[in-house]
């Protein structure tokens, strides 16, 4: 159990295009689910938390109109990487957490992360 | 916001030898967890910690949280080629909604 989903798992793409990254819970739900960055030999940097039915929160230093989030279900959650250039080449992975977590002490704090997307533009 | 601070960044060594990783923060951590990620794969949630002091094992890990809740370590002991990857600590943020990594431990092993 616990299976995140995402796709694609890379995709090439010309700059100044869009390009969408899916991230699905598939057997639990999740009303929230978190995008991550990483670049080549990095942490992974916390983008936006997506929120379902509502706006996500986005981090500070990350455009919310470049990196358009949108989480219209409990098990679906995507990531639109707008007029994309190739400094944003990058491993995007995001993760999702029970919807049964709830707090620092919750035995629910595991996060469950999707395979990611390695994106190049060119 | 907080954070903490991992080291070493990097290390190799021998199959058979033991490894240890360290976390630090400033602050006192209500959590710690830990997460594994293998080359070009995605994190893979380990464990967490909660309570000072606190020791945990899984077969040839063993993940203490200090007394003072503000370090932990991983420890593996007599490595195998199969515990290649990069080794993250993570705190969740004021109100366990946000995870945040530490910069990670690369884990080297040579046969």
């Amino acid at each position: 159990g616990a299976v995140v989903s995402q796709h694609p798992s890379w995709v090439i793409c010309k700059s100044g295009t869009s390009v969408k990254i899916e991230c699905r819970s598939l057997d639990f739900q999740a009303t929230t689910m978190f995008w991550y960055r990483q670049f080549p030999k990095q942490s992974l940097m916390l983008m936006a938390t997506s929120n379902e039915g509502s706006k996500a929160t986005y981090e500070q230093g990350v455009e919310k109109d470049k990196f358009l989030i949108n989480h219209a279900s409990l098990t679906l959650s995507t990531l639109t990487v707008t007029s994309a250039h190739p400094e944003d080449s990058s491993f995007y992975i995001c993760s999702a957490r029970d919807s049964r977590s709830s707090g620092a002490f919750s035995s629910y704090n595991e996060q469950f992360f999707g395979p990611g997307t390695r994106l190049t533009v060119l | 916001g907080q954070q903490v601070m991992q080291i070493p960044q990097y290390q190799h060594v021998q199959e058979g030898e033991d490894f240890t990783t360290y976390c630090n923060s400033s602050t006192t951590l209500s959590n710690i967890q830990w997460y594994k990620q293998r080359p070009g794969g995605h994190p893979v949630f380990l464990i967490q910690l909660v309570k000072s002091g606190e020791v945990k094992k899984q077969k040839r890990l063993t993940f203490q949280f200090g007394e003072a809740k503000k370090n932990s370590s991983l420890h593996i002991t007599a490595t195998q080629t199969t515990d290649v990857g990069t080794y993250f600590c993570a705190v969740l943020s004021a109100g366990g909604f946000k995870t945040i990594f530490g910069a990670g431990t690369r884990l080297f092993v040579k046969a």
